[in-house]
């Protein structure tokens, strides 16, 4: 299995609150990934990196940001967490441009928006 | 505008055959990669295709038809084990990332 851990695994936090989820990588891979995925919906980008500081938004990407300031470190945070945000989210990454089509994900995070 | 359909849920008995659908429509095509993921779980990798034709790997195959922007995933010798959701995947270049569908969850019945 590819190395890639997800933090927290669960949360709940309260509407207006700042929340950060943390994916963490060993497998040295360029591209990483947000995704959310809710019922009816399956998964949705939200933001993808192809490299440190390089990153751009993906479908979903209203009032999330991420940041990437290491090879293995993706953040996904939200401003100001709403209940729409409630959802659970993955995290993916891939070895290259030529290989986004074979993504590993992580094992999610469960957030819940009160 | 890009979209993706497949069937919401599919029900197979055990040690049948079944065939999930996946037709798109995409501005670009660049290949169509299948996911499964079991209930609790995480999306992992299952196949792709670049090309028209067939994918065998084990019980599973996957095909793809770029003239009739179609593709299936075929599930053999089904076993209980194989009850997920299993989605389809379009990369409409080598630059940008995958689009998935809303899956399809298989149910295997005794």
């Amino acid at each position: 299995d590819a190395g890639i851990t997800q933090s927290p695994r669960h949360k709940v936090t309260e509407t207006g609150t700042p929340v950060t989820l943390r994916c963490h990588q060993t497998e040295n891979h360029r591209y990483m990934y947000w995704y959310r995925q809710d019922p009816g919906h399956g998964l949705r980008l939200i933001h993808y990196s192809y490299g440190v500081k390089d990153t751009d938004k993906g479908e979903v990407s209203d009032g999330y940001s991420v940041s990437r300031s290491k090879t293995e470190d993706f953040l996904l945070t939200l401003e100001s967490a709403t209940s729409s945000q409630t959802s659970v989210y993955f995290c993916a990454i891939s070895e290259s441009r030529a290989s986004q089509t074979e993504q590993y994900f992580g094992p999610g995070t469960r957030l819940t928006v009160t | 505008g890009q979209s993706l359909e497949q069937p919401s849920e599919v029900t197979a008995v055990e040690g049948a055959i079944v065939q999930i659908n996946c037709t798109y429509q995409t501005s670009g095509f660049y290949g169509l990669s299948w996911y499964q993921q079991h209930d609790g779980g995480a999306p992992t990798f299952l196949s792709y295709n670049g090309l028209d034709g067939l994918e065998e790997t084990g019980r599973f195959s996957s095909f793809l038809s770029r003239s009739d922007s179609y593709g299936y995933l075929l599930l053999q010798e089904l076993q209980m084990k194989d009850s997920a959701s299993y989605f389809c995947a379009v990369a409409r270049s080598g630059n940008t990332p995958l689009v998935f569908g809303k899956g399809t969850r298989l149910s295997v019945i005794a």
